[in-house]
C-alpha cells in the first residue's frame, strides 16, 4: 500500500499570516495529485489536481507547488482568513483505482 | 442541483445489526466509492466501482459489502463481521476511475454509531 504524507498534522495561525503545509508520496510511477478542502459540516471540495513536475496551480490566495521527482507538493496559503480553517487534503492517483489520501493538515485560523 | 446525497446524516444500530448506507449521485459518474473516516485517520478506502455490476475492494473491506445494480446509486452494507463499524462514511464519485485529473465529488456523509 502507497503512503501518503501529511505535515503538520495541524496548525494554528492568526488571521492574516501566510502558511505552508506538506504532502509527500511515492516519487515512482507518479500520475497525478489532488488537494482537497475539507470544511467543517461540508463535503470534501477539490482544490487542485497536478500532474506535472514543476506545476504550480493558484487560486485565489491559495496555490500549489508540485515536484514529482522527490515526491513532495507544497500548499501555500496567503493572508490566512477565518474562512480557511478547514483540513486540507491531499491524494495521490493510482493507476485505474481509486485515490490514496493522507490523513490531512488541519488549519485553524483566529481572528 | 447535481451532487451526490447520502442518507441518513446520523444512524444508530445494535450491534450485530447488519444497516445499509444510501449514496445515490445524479452527475452522470462512471466511478462512485466509499471511504471511511475515523478519529486522526485519512480517509480510508472500503470499495470502489468503476461502472454498473463492477466494484473492487479497497484497503479496509472486510466486514462490508456493496452493489453497483444502477449507475447513480451505490449503497454500502455494514454487516455484522465488521467489528468496529462506528465511524463516518463518505460517498464520492468521479467522471471516470481511469484519468488522473478527474477530481471526486463528495457527499455530506454519514455518521454511524453502533453500540
Amino acid at each position: 500500500i502507497l503512503n501518503v504524507e501529511q505535515s503538520p498534522q495541524s496548525l494554528h495561525v492568526q488571521e492574516g499570516d501566510s502558511t505552508n503545509f506538506t504532502c509527500s508520496f511515492p516519487s515512482s510511477n507518479f500520475y497525478a495529485l489532488h488537494w482537497y478542502r475539507w470544511e467543517t459540516a461540508k463535503s470534501p471540495e477539490a482544490l487542485f489536481v497536478m500532474t506535472l513536475n514543476g506545476d504550480e496551480k493558484k487560486k485565489g490566495r491559495i496555490s500549489a507547488t508540485l515536484n514529482t521527482k522527490e515526491g513532495y507538493s507544497y500548499l501555500y496559503i496567503k493572508g490566512s482568513q477565518p474562512e480557511d480553517s478547514a483540513t486540507y487534503l491531499c491524494a495521490l492517483y493510482q493507476a485505474g483505482t481509486a485515490l490514496i489520501f493522507g490523513k490531512g493538515t488541519t488549519l485553524s485560523v483566529s481572528s | 442541483d447535481g451532487g451526490i446525497t447520502q442518507s441518513p446524516k446520523y444512524l444508530f444500530r445494535k450491534e450485530g445489526q447488519n444497516v445499509t448506507l444510501s449514496c445515490e449521485q445524479n452527475l452522470n459518474h462512471d466511478a462512485m466509492y466509499w471511504y471511511r473516516q475515523d478519529p486522526g485517520q485519512g480517509l480510508r478506502l472500503i470499495y470502489y466501482s468503476q461502472i454498473v455490476n463492477d466494484f473492487q475492494k479497497g484497503d479496509i473491506a472486510e466486514g462490508y459489502s456493496v452493489s453497483r445494480e444502477k449507475k447513480e446509486s451505490f449503497p454500502l452494507t455494514v454487516t455484522s463481521a465488521q467489528k468496529n463499524p462506528t465511524a463516518f462514511y463518505l460517498c464520492a464519485s468521479s467522471i471516470s476511475i481511469s484519468t488522473a485529473t478527474y477530481e471526486q465529488y463528495f457527499g455530506p456523509g454519514t455518521r454511524l454509531t453502533v453500540t
